[in-house]
């Protein structure tokens, strides 16, 4: 039972513009939305979160869009770089749990 | 600032084997927790330490156990390897209060793995 779902397993766009990455969920008790980037060879590398409290977070090129009704949320990247060609996994987390619960990932390609 | 740090980083064991895995925490964080990443999966959590306990456990056999030294490093064993248990083993830490949080740090923050095979 996938309780956060990636659907596109892949994302190809042009260097300066912008990428949106989609996660859906399905437990409503989840309260806390984090964004992770991984390079082969690397483990995960947090790149923003998200309270259920709010629907929009930015840090730089970076803003997560939080839809509690429809159980979504985006990653835009904007603009985009070669360097941001990772692949990223969208993670909940519920109530006081700390336990991260995460998609299969999404394979993100920025060409030049 | 040293991050989190994983040994070693690939492993060959054969089945029915045992291996320990260990993780030493971002300077400052408290809690431990281990993942297992299958080959095109995220992630899976396995469980957490805090204060030398296991806090939580994911949906994994008792095969799966670990331990938590006083200076907060971390060690997974599993016993009796199955192929199926070939996967990459991340290790993340965090606070368990954050000033800036009120409460337990929600980011967790992963080392490099370890890359264990079974054959």
């Amino acid at each position: 039972d996938q309780q956060v779902k990636q659907n596109s397993p892949s994302l190809s766009v042009q260097e300066g513009r912008i990428s949106i990455l989609n996660c859906d969920y399905t437990n409503s008790m989840f309260d806390y939305f984090l964004w992770y980037k991984k390079y082969p060879a690397e483990g995960p590398t947090f790149l923003i979160s998200i309270s259920s409290i709010k629907d929009k977070n930015e840090d730089g090129r970076f803003t997560v869009f939080l839809n509690k009704s429809a159980k979504h949320l985006s990653l835009h990247i904007v603009p985009s770089q070669p360097g941001d060609s990772a692949v990223y996994f969208c993670a909940a987390s519920k109530g006081g749990s700390e336990k991260l619960v995460f998609g299969k990932g999404m394979k993100l390609t920025v060409n030049p | 600032d040293a991050g989190v740090t994983q040994s070693p980083t690939h492993l060959i064991k054969t089945r029915g084997q045992q291996v320990t895995l260990r993780c030493s925490p971002k300077s400052g964080h408290d809690t431990v927790s281990w993942y297992q990443q299958a080959l095109g999966q995220g992630p899976q959590f396995i469980f957490q330490y805090y204060e030398e306990e296991e806090r939580q456990r994911g949906n994994f056999p008792d095969r799966f156990s670990g331990h938590q030294f006083p200076n907060y490093s971390s060690e997974l064993n599993v016993n009796a390897l199955l192929l199926g248990d070939s996967a990459l083993y991340l290790c993340a830490s965090s606070r368990a209060y954050s000033l800036l949080a009120g409460g337990p740090s929600k980011e967790q923050y992963f080392g490099p793995g370890t890359r264990l095979t079974v054959t």
